[in-house]
């Protein structure tokens, strides 16, 4: 079963507009998530993370938003660029537990032009 | 400038054949992973290291065995017995207990003909 779901295998935006990604998860103990973005053929590289505690985290045109009730959380791009096309991973993680990362099958996104 | 190495970037095998990844950080990391990618699948733990001569299997371990004589090198080893080694495989690593942030190098694409 899986711990962390990212539901959208695709999302298709347009330049300018708003891309949202979302995760669920089902464990409550994770403590702390992070988003990686990849592309073809390259490792992944970090882009954002939110701790339990919070339920916003911005770093310029990327938020986080973490609802722990609901398990979910979202990854806001504004506004999206052609460059952002990729595959974005969410992750999740106990932080002191020293378990690996759980990662979801991650969700492709394509900016037009 | 510090980063993780990891050789080959592409490899081929025949069925039946042993094939060791490398996998060599700079960056004074304690733990170390291995993941694999799949298409569809996101990525899935193979094996995770958080000190030097101590490992732990992942979710997908069969088929695989590593080794951690030094805190600077994590090789995998890809053996016969896995059933569907084709993959992109990825290292990363991270400070240590505490430390949320994985740093992933830039993968290994493995191709058994």
């Amino acid at each position: 079963d899986q711990q962390v779901k990212q539901n959208s295998p695709s999302l298709s935006v347009q330049e300018g507009r708003i891309s949202i990604l979302n995760c669920d998860y089902t464990n409550s103990m994770f403590d702390y998530f992070l988003w990686y973005k990849k592309y073809p053929a390259e490792g992944p590289t970090f882009l954002i993370s939110i701790s339990s505690i919070k339920d916003k985290n911005e770093d310029g045109r990327f938020t986080v938003f973490l609802n722990k009730s609901a398990k979910h959380l979202s990854l806001h791009i504004v506004p999206s660029q052609p460059g952002d096309s990729a595959v974005y991973f969410c992750a999740a993680g106990q932080g002191q537990a020293g378990t690996a990362l759980i990662f979801g099958k991650g969700t492709t996104l394509s900016v037009s032009s | 400038d510090g980063g993780i190495t990891q050789s080959p970037k592409y490899l081929f095998r025949k069925e039946g054949q042993n094939v060791t990844l490398s996998c060599e950080q700079n960056l004074n990391h304690d733990a170390m992973y291995w993941y694999r990618q799949d298409p569809g699948q996101g990525l899935r733990l193979i094996y995770y290291s958080q000190i030097v001569n101590d490992f732990q299997k992942g979710d997908i371990a069969e088929g695989y065995s590593v080794s951690r004589e030094k805190k600077e090198s994590f090789p995998l080893t890809v053996t016969s017995a896995q059933k569907n080694p084709t993959a992109f495989y990825l290292c990363a690593s991270k400070l240590g207990n505490g430390a949320n942030v994985l740093t992933f190098g830039a993968g290994s694409r493995l191709t058994v003909l």
